[in-house]
C-alpha cells in the first residue's frame, strides 16, 4: 500500500488561506469516509484537527476545514496565523486488510 | 484529558528485541483501542498495529510478523516489541488511541526516538 501523496510545501500570508491536498487510490481515499488530518509541530504530539473527511474534533477552530472529491481529500485553513505553521498529514482507513495508510507529509509555512 | 506517554530505551542493537511502553492517563485502557505509529527519518507516517484490552490485536501486514502488542490494565499501559530490528526500524515511535468509530487517532504521545545500531 503506497502512500497518500501530499505537497512538500505550503505557504501563505497572515490572513490568507491555503488548501493542503491528499491524493490516494479508489482502495483509499475514495472508497471511504474515514480521512483525517493532523496537526504536528515538532517535537510535540500530533494533534487530530479533521476527522471522517469534514469534522473538527472539539476545541479546533473552525478556521481548519476539510472536504473529499474523488480520490482527492483537502485541509483548508482559513485566516492563517503564526501557529498554523506545521506539518500536516492526512490519513485514511484502506480496508480491512491493510487498514491505514498516512500521507507523506506538507509543511505549511506562515510568510 | 487523555494523555498517552511512550518509554523505553532509545537504543536497540541489531537483530534485537525493542520494546516500548505506553502510559495512559485519563482514559482507562480497558474502554478503547491502543495504537502504535512509527515515522522513519524522511519517510511518512506508518501504522503498526493496534490492540484492545481484552487482547485482540491486528497488525500492520508489512510487520506482522515481527511485531507483538500487549496491554498491562493493572498499570493503564500498553505495550510494543519488534523482533529482529534492523536500521530501517530506526525511527520515531508513537503511541496513541484510536477511536471507537472510524478510523482516526484522537491522542497521541510526543514520540520516543529508537536507534538501532551496533
Amino acid at each position: 500500500q503506497s502512500a497518500l501523496t501530499q505537497p512538500r510545501s505550503v505557504s501563505g500570508s497572515p490572513g490568507h488561506s491555503v488548501t493542503v491536498s491528499c491524493t490516494g487510490t479508489n482502495s483509499d481515499v475514495g472508497a471511504y469516509s474515514y480521512v483525517s488530518w493532523y496537526q504536528h509541530h515538532p517535537g510535540k504530539a500530533p494533534k487530530l484537527i479533521i476527522y471522517d473527511v469534514t469534522k473538527r474534533p472539539s476545541g479546533v477552530p473552525d478556521r481548519f476545514s476539510g472536504s473529499k472529491s474523488g480520490n482527492t481529500a483537502s485541509l483548508t485553513i482559513s485566516g492563517l496565523q503564526a501557529d498554523d505553521e506545521a506539518d500536516y498529514y492526512c490519513c485514511s482507513y484502506a480496508g480491512s486488510y491493510t487498514f491505514g495508510v498516512f500521507g507523506t507529509g506538507t509543511k505549511v509555512t506562515v510568510l | 484529558q487523555v494523555q498517552v506517554q511512550e518509554s523505553g530505551p532509545g537504543l536497540v542493537k541489531p537483530s534485537e528485541i525493542l520494546s516500548l511502553s505506553c502510559t495512559v492517563s485519563g482514559d482507562s485502557i480497558s474502554r478503547s483501542y491502543w495504537a502504535w505509529i512509527r515515522q522513519s527519518p524522511g519517510k511518512e507516517l506508518e501504522w503498526i498495529g493496534y490492540i484492545y484490552y481484552g487482547g485482540r490485536t491486528t497488525y500492520n501486514p508489512s510487520l506482522k510478523s515481527r511485531v507483538t502488542m500487549s496491554v498491562d490494565t493493572s498499570k493503564n499501559q500498553f505495550s510494543l516489541k519488534v523482533k529482529s530490528v534492523t536500521a530501517a526500524d530506526t525511527a520515531v515511535y508513537y503511541c496513541a488511541r484510536l477511536a471507537t468509530y472510524g478510523w482516526h487517532f484522537d491522542y497521541w504521545g510526543q514520540g520516543t526516538l529508537v536507534s538501532v545500531s551496533s
